[in-house]
């Protein structure tokens, strides 16, 4: 009963270093989000997937890029990492029975990326 | 454009005692309303949402939430807080009509023993 599982849990970037941050659901899901939680702010959806094969800009998306790899799996790419983007990073998915929006959203554990 | 507040950074209870969370919403049309947890190091888990029907919503944990149309408002209660309540709850809220949900700042809750 995985749910929806992030790699890696922990990382640290040197300004300038890429990187990609891993998400994978087993739930069936068509809809998937990448968020960044900062303290004091909630959290701010980066992009989003509404199904296979699109991607869509969400509230912050400068400075990350993402892939719809298949319906499991959906990734956040740092292309250049920058101290402002040290934050804890989650992944959601949802179900789209009955309408995409009144299904909760379900989170995996979150990637906590420190940039020096 | 759609927002939601949580007024509160920090509510703190004693253990027994009744719990309130307070949530306010902005969303034209009827909203999709939720109300998520989360403990430390961990993702937000769904605790209830307000889709349509009764005002009062009632969700895992002897959560509750009433919804108050006229004052937009969509506060989460328990009526008898224990201190594995502690936790950041999180209000959240979606337009119908769009695809994004719009998440509060979060609520600390400390129930003290």
């Amino acid at each position: 009963n995985a749910g929806v599982t992030q790699t890696p849990k922990f990382q640290v970037l040197k300004t300038g270093q890429s990187m990609t941050l891993q998400c994978a659901q087993d739930m069936n899901h068509n809809s998937m989000y990448w968020y960044r939680q900062d303290p004091g702010m909630g959290l701010r959806l980066i992009y989003y997937s509404a199904s296979e094969g699109t991607t869509d800009k969400g509230e912050v998306p400068n400075g990350y890029n993402v892939s719809r790899l298949n319906k499991r799996e959906f990734s956040l790419r740092l292309e250049s990492a920058a101290p402002s983007q040290t934050s804890v990073y989650f992944c959601a998915s949802s179900d789209p029975r009955g309408g995409a929006g009144n299904q909760p959203q379900h989170f995996g554990d979150g990637t906590r990326l420190s940039i020096l | 454009a759609q927002s939601v507040a949580q007024p509160e950074d920090q509510v703190n209870v004693a253990e027994g005692n009744p719990l309130t969370v307070k949530c306010t919403y902005s969303v034209s049309g009827n909203p999709y309303l939720f109300w998520y947890v989360q403990y430390p190091n961990r993702g937000l888990q769904f605790l209830l949402k307000y889709i349509t029907g009764d005002n009062l919503v009632k969700g895992s944990y002897g959560f509750e939430a009433e919804f108050n149309k006229s004052q937009t408002s969509f506060h989460l209660k328990k009526p008898s807080a224990l201190v594995s309540d502690s936790a950041l709850y999180f209000c959240a809220v979606r337009d119908p009509r769009g695809f994004k949900t719009i998440f509060g700042a979060g609520t600390r809750l400390f129930v003290k023993a």
